[in-house]
């Protein structure tokens, strides 16, 4: 039990558009979700708690403009990286909490050139 | 914010040495989890250890959340065991996770 999955593992985008990336709790419900970055060889930043059918709280620093979160149901959040530059490019995790541990998905490497 | 350090920063062990890795964090926490980051990226549970000591296999950790710290034991390490350990805190304040500085453990044969 207590599986996340992300889609997709891995994106290659253009400078300027937009890039979808899915998180799903698969056999459990969960009302809040969140997402994180991680650059090369660092730790993973938090960057917004996704809370499902409400707006998301973001991390200071972090453009709310620039990454839309949507959090339409109780087993999906999706993070959106509008007009992506390669600052942009990371590896994103999302997690979601069971009980009181949370559980992470397998990630997202965003390229973008 | 709260703060989370973890040292050593980074680790080489011979196969079937034991080894500590520690977790420090600045401020009071209701929840505090171990992991081990795979070399694909992907986040292994090890340990919900918010206070007392656990113990799963050749892995155990302690949490002393008065003291501010937790340890992640490991012992008679495999190559397998190579990694970045991370531990990560969520405040009284709410659910989020933050993450410590990690450890790179390297095991060699």
């Amino acid at each position: 039990g207590a599986v996340v999955s992300q889609h997709p593992s891995r994106v290659i985008c253009k400078s300027g558009t937009s890039v979808k990336i899915e998180c799903r709790s698969l056999d459990f419900q969960a009302t809040t979700m969140f997402w994180y970055r991680q650059f090369p060889k660092q730790s993973l930043m938090l960057m917004a708690t996704s809370n499902e059918g409400s707006k998301a709280t973001y991390e200071q620093g972090v453009e709310k403009d620039k990454f839309l979160i949507n959090h339409a149901s109780l087993t999906l959040s999706t993070l959106t990286v509008t007009s992506a530059h390669p600052e942009d490019s990371s590896f994103y995790i999302c997690s979601a909490g069971l009980g009181a541990e949370q559980y992470f998905g397998p990630g997202t490497r965003l390229t973008v050139t | 914010g709260i703060q989370v350090e973890q040292s050593p920063p980074d680790l080489i062990l011979q196969e079937g040495a034991n080894s500590t890795l520690r977790c420090n964090f600045s401020d009071s926490v209701n929840n505090l989890q171990w992991f081990h980051q795979n070399p694909w990226g992907q986040l292994i549970n090890l340990f919900y250890i918010p206070s007392g000591t656990k113990q799963n296999g050749r892995l155990s950790a302690t949490t002393v959340a008065t003291e501010r710290y937790s340890l992640l034991y490991i012992s008679s390490s495999q190559t397998t065991d190579s990694g970045v350990y991370f531990c990560a805190v969520s405040t009284n304040t709410g659910n989020q996770f933050y993450f410590g500085t990690g450890t790179s453990l390297t095991v060699i044969p």
